[in-house]
C-alpha cells in the first residue's frame, strides 16, 4: 500500500533563507509526483509536476527533485519570502484506484 | 478561466439532513474526483469518475453518493449527515489519469452539528 510521508510537519525560517521540504513514498512504481501549496482556508494550487522519467522540475524559486529508487522527493525554495508561508503537500498516484495519495503536508512559516 | 468551481463555500448541517455539494469544471477534463480533508490528515479520496456516466468508489465512500451525467459536473450527495462528515471537501479534475496534473477547486467547509 502506497504511503506518503512529509517531514518536517512544521517549519519556521527567517526571510531570505533557502529551505528544503521532504517527501517520501513507499512504492517506487509511480508515474509522477506532484507538489501543491495550500493557503489557510483555501484550495490546493499545483506547484510542480515531475514525471517518472524526470529527475527535477523548476519554477521560479522552486525546484523539485525526484529519486524514485529511494522513494524520495525534495522541494527546494530559494530566498524564502513571507508570502511563501503556507502548507506544502506532495502527492503520488497509487493504491487500488491509482489516484493521488497525499502526504499530510509541511506547514511553512517564513518570518519577516 | 474558471477552472474547477465548488459551491457552496461553507455550510452547516444538522444531523440527519441531506445536501449536495456542487462541482463543475470548464476544462473538458474527463477525470473528476472528490476528496475530504480532516485536520492534521492528508486528503482522502471519496469517489472519482473517469467520464460521463462512470463513477467509482475511492478510499472513504461510505455515507456519500455521486453522479456524473455530464463531463462538466460531478456533484457529491450526503444523504444522512453525521458529525463524522464534518470536513473540508475538495473537488478536482484532470485531463487523464496518472500522467497528468490535477486542478483543485477552492473547497467546501462543511460542519455537521
Amino acid at each position: 500500500k502506497q504511503e506518503v510521508t512529509q517531514i518536517p510537519a512544521a517549519l519556521s525560517v527567517p526571510e531570505g533563507e533557502n529551505l528544503v521540504l521532504n517527501c517520501s513514498f513507499t512504492d517506487s512504481a509511480i508515474y509522477n509526483l506532484q507538489w501543491f501549496r495550500q493557503d489557510p482556508g483555501k484550495g490546493l494550487t499545483s506547484l510542480l509536476l515531475i514525471q517518472s522519467s524526470q529527475r527535477e522540475q523548476t519554477s521560479g524559486r522552486l525546484n523539485a527533485s525526484l529519486d524514485k529508487s529511494s522513494g524520495r522527493s525534495t522541494l527546494y525554495i530559494a530566498a524564502s519570502q513571507p508570502g511563501d508561508s503556507a502548507t506544502y503537500l506532495c502527492a503520488v498516484p497509487g493504491g487500488a484506484t491509482n489516484k493521488l495519495i497525499f502526504g499530510t503536508g509541511t506547514l511553512l512559516a517564513v518570518q519577516p | 478561466n474558471a477552472g474547477v468551481t465548488q459551491t457552496p463555500k461553507f455550510r452547516i448541517l444538522k444531523i440527519g439532513q441531506s445536501m449536495t455539494l456542487q462541482c463543475t469544471q470548464d476544462m473538458n477534463h474527463n477525470y473528476m474526483y472528490w476528496y475530504r480533508q480532516d485536520p492534521g490528515m492528508g486528503l482522502k479520496l471519496i469517489y472519482y469518475s473517469v467520464g460521463a456516466g462512470i463513477t467509482d468508489k475511492g478510499e472513504v465512500p461510505n455515507g456519500y453518493n455521486v453522479s456524473r451525467s455530464t463531463t462538466e459536473d460531478f456533484p457529491l450527495r450526503l444523504e444522512l449527515a453525521a458529525p463524522s462528515q464534518t470536513s473540508v471537501y475538495f473537488c478536482a479534475s484532470s485531463y487523464g489519469d496518472s500522467l497528468y496534473g490535477y486542478t483543485f477547486g477552492s473547497g467546501t467547509r462543511l460542519t455537521v452539528v
